[in-house]
């Protein structure tokens, strides 16, 4: 059981670029998260969705997008990174009878 | 905005000495869950408080809960050097989406 996974671990880009960040869950998890965590503070809800085939908007959507694949894949696609999109970036996923959140090992984003 | 704010925003111990972090929140839970966080990983799951509990026991963590003061601690006795972590309260409002909102968190340093 290999939990929540995310890749890659680390990315650098400039401004401008695009990317996807992937993340996948084996737990049969309902609902999935993404996240960003900025030095010295706790994470921020950017996306979540709630089941396969719904997304919705968290507290940061801005300069964001996502797309559940299929249960056990959600992505979170930044179009045109910005300096301000540099994070640590965490996925999550949550069973539906259960109350914790399993976290994957985040993806450190810097954007130059 | 921070639903969860923490005090302090970091803590140097002795082992052996209880460590004893606080959290404030603004609005109505459903539940209060702590996590924490080792340098450069994920965040796992440590305990859940429903609103309707007082306090809860696990192993060397004790948590409270004080919904009209709107405020949780977490005590960690007997600290090890292997509890050196953040620690982050983080609420869960009871809506449909089952999102959780993160205080900034604590910084616990624990010297052996």
């Amino acid at each position: 059981n290999a939990g929540v996974t995310q890749t890659p671990k680390f990315q650098v880009l400039k401004t401008g670029q695009s990317m996807t960040l992937q993340c996948a869950q084996d737990m049969n998890h309902n609902s999935m998260y993404w996240y960003r965590q900025d030095p010295g503070m706790g994470l921020r809800l950017i996306y979540y969705s709630a089941s396969e085939g719904t997304t919705d908007k968290g507290e940061v959507p801005n300069g964001y997008n996502v797309s559940r694949l299929n249960k056990r894949e959600f992505s979170l696609r930044l179009e045109s990174a910005a300096p301000s999109q540099t994070s640590v970036y965490f996925c999550a996923s949550w069973e539906l009878q259960g109350y914790e959140q399993y976290f994957g090992p985040g993806t450190r984003l810097t954007v130059t | 905005s921070q639903q969860g704010e923490e005090d302090p925003q970091a803590l140097s111990i002795q082992e052996g000495e209880n460590a004893t972090m606080n959290c404030s929140y603004k609005t109505s839970i459903n539940n209060l869950q702590w996590y924490r966080q080792n340098s450069g990983r994920g965040l796992v799951h440590l305990i859940l408080i429903r609103s309707n509990e007082r306090e809860k026991h696990s192993g060397r963590l004790r948590v409270t809960l004080d919904t009209s003061k709107k405020s949780s601690s977490l005590l960690i006795t007997a600290s090890r050097a292997a509890d050196t972590a953040s620690y982050f309260c983080a609420t869960d409002d009871g809506t449909g989406r089952r999102a959780l909102t993160f205080g900034s968190g604590t910084r616990l340093q624990v010297q052996p």
